[in-house]
């Protein structure tokens, strides 16, 4: 099975930096995704880690380090139109099977 | 930028009804999902669909869910016979097989079962 947790809730300030992070088991392991959900819309790609270390994007960075199951989703200068939902996905590959199993999400609250 | 196009977005249906949800996935896209997210809780994994047959399930996905791909854009999702517990927001999702790019969401289809 798969198992991935990250914290339910975060507060930071607009214009600081916080950092979401997510931990993970699973078999098959390809590939660590973070999406952003604001409250009754999709979920929106923001990056992608299949290799360990840091990618950066803009104001997202994440970072994978596979031996230790764990990412993290670091936000910088932070806007108040960040607050939004932010959810950890592994991608399991199986033959011709890809799935992408979510974790419960980051609620982030950004206060002015 | 492409997108992947759910409809209807919203629809409202008797319990024991049955409901058909439609995706048109990024043209260029081989990789096909449907997800669910009940209201409150996390987004999860249905079916996922390649080379037009079912390369994976989940638990969830039972005798009630079918989904068929009866042309060259539309991926279907039919559920025969509703139930309460069906109310959810339905997400279509399509990829590349690299994934590079990530999974692209339709913008979901909220099923309400009265």
């Amino acid at each position: 099975g798969q198992n991935i947790d990250q914290p339910t809730e975060m507060t930071a300030t607009e214009g600081a930096i916080v950092q979401i992070n997510c931990t993970y088991q699973t078999s098959g392991f390809n590939g660590l995704f973070w999406y952003q959900q604001h409250a009754g819309e999709a979920p929106t790609f923001l990056s992608y880690n299949v290799l360990d270390g840091l990618e950066e994007k803009g104001r997202f960075s994440s970072f994978l380090s596979r031996s230790k199951g764990y990412s993290y989703l670091l936000l910088k200068e932070l806007q108040m139109k960040d607050s939004a939902s932010y959810l950890c996905a592994v991608r399991r590959i199986s033959g011709s099977a890809r799935q992408l199993t979510f974790g419960s999400g980051t609620q982030l609250t950004v206060l002015p | 930028e492409p997108e992947v196009t759910q409809t209807p977005s919203h629809q409202v249906t008797q319990m024991g009804q049955e409901v058909i949800l439609r995706c048109v996935p990024i043209s260029n896209h081989l990789y096909f999902y449907w997800y669910r997210q009940i209201l409150g809780q996390k987004v999860e994994f249905l079916v996922s669909f390649y080379n037009n047959e079912i390369s994976e399930k989940s638990e969830i996905f039972d005798d009630q869910f079918s989904v068929e791909r009866p042309d060259g854009s539309n991926f279907t999702l039919k559920i025969r016979s509703t139930k309460l517990e069906d109310s959810a927001m339905y997400f279509c999702a399509s990829s590349e097989p690299t994934g590079v790019g990530g999974y692209t969401f339709g913008s979901g289809t909220r099923l309400t079962v009265v």
